[in-house]
């Protein structure tokens, strides 16, 4: 079974400027989280959505920061203009099963690394 | 308040000891409580989960649970140092599995 899919790994920008993450979950997961994670800390969910509705933004900073997912499956994740304190790792999470009756169990992808100058 | 809060370490446990790794969290309505293992550079991933109080073991991992205590703990027995990592507690609030994580606890096991 693919995992958790997400490009790019590495990105360098200067603050102001524009950036944009992609996403593919586990094929058949409904759920899909953005977290963010600054180095030495623990995620922080911006976003959540089950299927393509959005469960959960209340931590996703909206005047720069947006999500979609289109048809339920792939996301992406933009910064639009980036600030220095959005330098962190971006790290894409699927869930399956429905809400209250999975595992719990996250599989995460690789992440997007996000260095800002 | 933080909703879920973990002493950040470094806890440093000599090999073959107990280590025992502490987090409490605010949200009295939470059911499901998870702990994931973050290695340096690498993406979090699930060892345990725990649904009721008490205790649940797997190999050399065990996990507790007292909801009213509000305190999930995680005991890895017979240390080794594979088992340095970053160990995540997680919490689920809500209906929508929206899962919630602490800061971490750094483990270091030395030989």
């Amino acid at each position: 079974e693919a995992g958790v899919a997400q490009s790019p790994r590495y990105k360098i920008i200067e603050k102001r400027q524009s950036v944009a993450f992609w996403c593919n979950p586990i094929s058949g997961h409904a759920t899909l989280y953005w977290y963010q994670q600054i180095l030495g800390q623990g995620p922080k969910l911006l976003i959540q959505f089950q299927n393509n509705g959005v469960v959960d933004d209340s931590q996703l900073p909206k005047d720069r920061f947006s999500a979609e997912r289109l048809k339920g499956v792939d996301s992406t994740l933009k910064i639009q203009p980036a600030k220095l304190e959005d330098s962190a790792v971006y790290l894409c999470a699927s869930m399956g099963g429905l809400a209250g009756l999975s595992t719990g169990e996250l599989f995460f992808g690789e992440g997007s690394r996000l260095t800002v100058l | 308040q933080k909703e879920v809060e973990q002493n950040s370490g470094p806890l440093s446990v000599p090999e073959g000891a107990i280590a025992s790794l502490n987090c409490t969290y605010s949200d009295r309505g939470s059911q499901s409580f998870f702990w994931y293992r973050q290695y340096s550079g690498k993406s979090p991933e699930l060892i345990m989960s725990i649904y009721s109080n008490g205790d649940k073991e797997d190999g050399r991992f065990t996990a507790q649970l007292n909801k009213a205590s509000q305190y999930v703990s995680l005991l890895i027995r017979d240390s080794q140092p594979s088992d340095s990592a970053t160990y995540l507690c997680a919490v689920s609030a809500g209906g929508y599995n929206k899962l919630i994580f602490g800061a971490g606890t750094r483990l270091a096991v030395h030989p």
